[in-house]
C-alpha cells in the first residue's frame, strides 16, 4: 500500500524558517516532489528529489531520506505570499506509466 | 499560467444528474492526469490518458469516465452524481507518459457542486 502522512496545519512568522515533514510507507518509488497550492488554485510544482539528501531552490529547500522514509520541505526567510497549502507526493512507477500519488497537505499561516 | 486550460471553473447541478468537466493539456504534451481534490483534502488520482489511450486508472468511480481525443483534449464524464462528488476536478499534463521528475502542470480545476 501507499500512504503519505503530513501535518495538517503548521504557523510561523514572517521572516522565519519553517520546516513540512511528510512520512510515508510504500513499497517503492522513484522521487519525492513538493507541490504549493494557494485558496484551491492550480497546484503548482515547486521540487523534486530522485536521490537521498537536500535540493536547495531559492528560498525553498527539501530533502529526502529514504532509510527512514521521511522528507521535508523546508521554507526560509517567510513571505506572507507563503501562505498556502503544501502538498508532498510520491513518484510511483507501475505498468506502462508513473504517477504522482499526493500526501493529506499541510496548510501554512504565515503571521506578520 | 500553466498552459493546462479547463472547463467550466464552476458548475452547479443536482443528484442524478451527469456533467462533462474538459481539458486541454499545454502545447506538446501528450499525457492528460484527472485528480479529484474533496475539502480540505490532498489530490485523488482518477486516471491517465497518453495520446489518446487510457494509461493508469486510480480511485475512479465506475459512474466516472474519461477519454482523450485525436487533439489531445481531454473530457470527465461523471454520472448520476451524488452529494458527495463535489469537489474540485484537476487536469495535469506532462510531456511523456512517464514523467521522471516529479513535474506535473495543472490546470485551474473545475469546481463541482452537486445539490
Amino acid at each position: 500500500g501507499q500512504s503519505l502522512e503530513q501535518p495538517s496545519e503548521v504557523t510561523a512568522v514572517e521572516g522565519a524558517i519553517v520546516q513540512i515533514n511528510c512520512t510515508y510507507q510504500t513499497s517503492g518509488f522513484y522521487g519525492l516532489s513538493w507541490y504549493q497550492q494557494h485558496d484551491g488554485g492550480a497546484p503548482t510544482f515547486l521540487s523534486y528529489n530522485a536521490l537521498d539528501g537536500l535540493e536547495e531552490t531559492g528560498r525553498f529547500s527539501s530533502f529526502l531520506s529514504r532509510s527512514d522514509s521521511y522528507g521535508y520541505l523546508l521554507l526560509q526567510e517567510l513571505q506572507m505570499k507563503d501562505s498556502a497549502s503544501y502538498f508532498c507526493a510520491l513518484l510511483r512507477g507501475g505498468g506502462a506509466t508513473n504517477k504522482l500519488i499526493f500526501g493529506t497537505g499541510t496548510l501554512l499561516a504565515v503571521q506578520p | 499560467d500553466s498552459g493546462v486550460t479547463q472547463t467550466p471553473k464552476h458548475l452547479i447541478t443536482a443528484t442524478g444528474q451527469r456533467v462533462t468537466l474538459r481539458c486541454s493539456p499545454r502545447s506538446g504534451d501528450l499525457s492528460v492526469y484527472w485528480y479529484q481534490q474533496s475539502l480540505d483534502q490532498g489530490l485523488q488520482f482518477l486516471i491517465q490518458y497518453y495520446n489518446g489511450e487510457e494509461r493508469a486508472k486510480g480511485n475512479i468511480l465506475e459512474r466516472f469516465s474519461a477519454q482523450q481525443f485525436p487533439d489531445l483534449h481531454s473530457e470527465l464524464n461523471l454520472s448520476s452524481l451524488e452529494l458527495g462528488d463535489s469537489a474540485l476536478y484537476f487536469c495535469a499534463s506532462s510531456v511523456s507518459s512517464q514523467p521522471n521528475t516529479g513535474e506535473l502542470f495543472f490546470g485551474e480545476g473545475s469546481r463541482l457542486t452537486v445539490l
